[in-house]
């Protein structure tokens, strides 16, 4: 079975500009998270969505947004991009949301010039 | 003060010996542990999840929990240069939340 997949692998945007990261979770996860990972430290939460619904943030701007489709994947959105933006963004899927392990993808590593 | 503490390392090791990794807390309403491994360019990959006090074995792995503490360790044996990667810690609150709170990683070295 296929893990969580997202795309692109790499991205490369100057600052000011826009980006979407797409994400597909494991088969039959209705769940979705998104993370952001800066180099040297572990991921920091972002967004999770549920049945098409954001079922939580973390302390990100509102730069940051994120949907998700009847097919349960997702988009992260983030607009007018900073310098400090450069991460690697992972998406981690489970299978409902409450108190249930999440599954990564190898994640799209973004770089802001 | 954090919520999750973990030290970064790096640790070296050789080949066969047993590691140790450890993550302490500040927050009792962390109810569930997870640890993840992540090789350089890849994303997380989950290792062990537990839920009560105590210990829960997976192979060579050994996840430990000290709720009383606010302190785990995840056990490594055997350790194999296939096990060179990053270590992350991480937490989930009890009742309906959802986020994970991870640790900063340790990154171990296992050298032949």
């Amino acid at each position: 079975d296929a893990g969580v997949t997202q795309s692109p692998t790499h991205l490369i945007k100057t600052r000011g500009q826009h980006v979407t990261l797409r994400c597909s979770p494991i088969s039959g996860h209705k769940s979705v998270s998104w993370y952001q990972q800066v180099l040297g430290q572990g991921p920091q939460f972002i967004f999770q969505y549920y049945e098409k619904e954001e079922r939580g943030r973390g302390n990100f701007p509102d730069r940051f947004s994120a949907r998700q489709f009847p097919n349960y994947s997702s988009e992260l959105n983030v607009n007018a991009l900073l310098l400090g933006d450069s991460a690697l963004y992972l998406c981690a899927s489970s299978p409902g949301t409450v108190n249930q392990p999440q599954h990564f993808g190898d994640g799209t590593r973004l770089s802001i010039l | 003060q954090k919520e999750v503490e973990q030290d970064p390392g790096p640790l070296s090791v050789p080949e066969g010996a047993i590691v140790s990794l450890n993550c302490t807390y500040s927050n009792s309403a962390f109810q569930y542990f997870m640890w993840y491994r992540q090789y350089s360019r890849k994303g997380p990959e989950l290792l062990m999840y537990t839920y009560s006090s105590g210990n829960k074995e997976d192979g060579r792995f050994t996840a430990q929990v000290d709720k009383s503490s606010k302190y785990i360790s995840l056990f490594i044996r055997d350790s194999q240069p296939s096990d060179s990667a990053t270590y992350l810690c991480a937490m989930i609150r009890g009742g309906s939340n959802y986020k994970l709170t991870f640790g900063k990683g340790t990154l171990l070295t296992v050298n032949p």
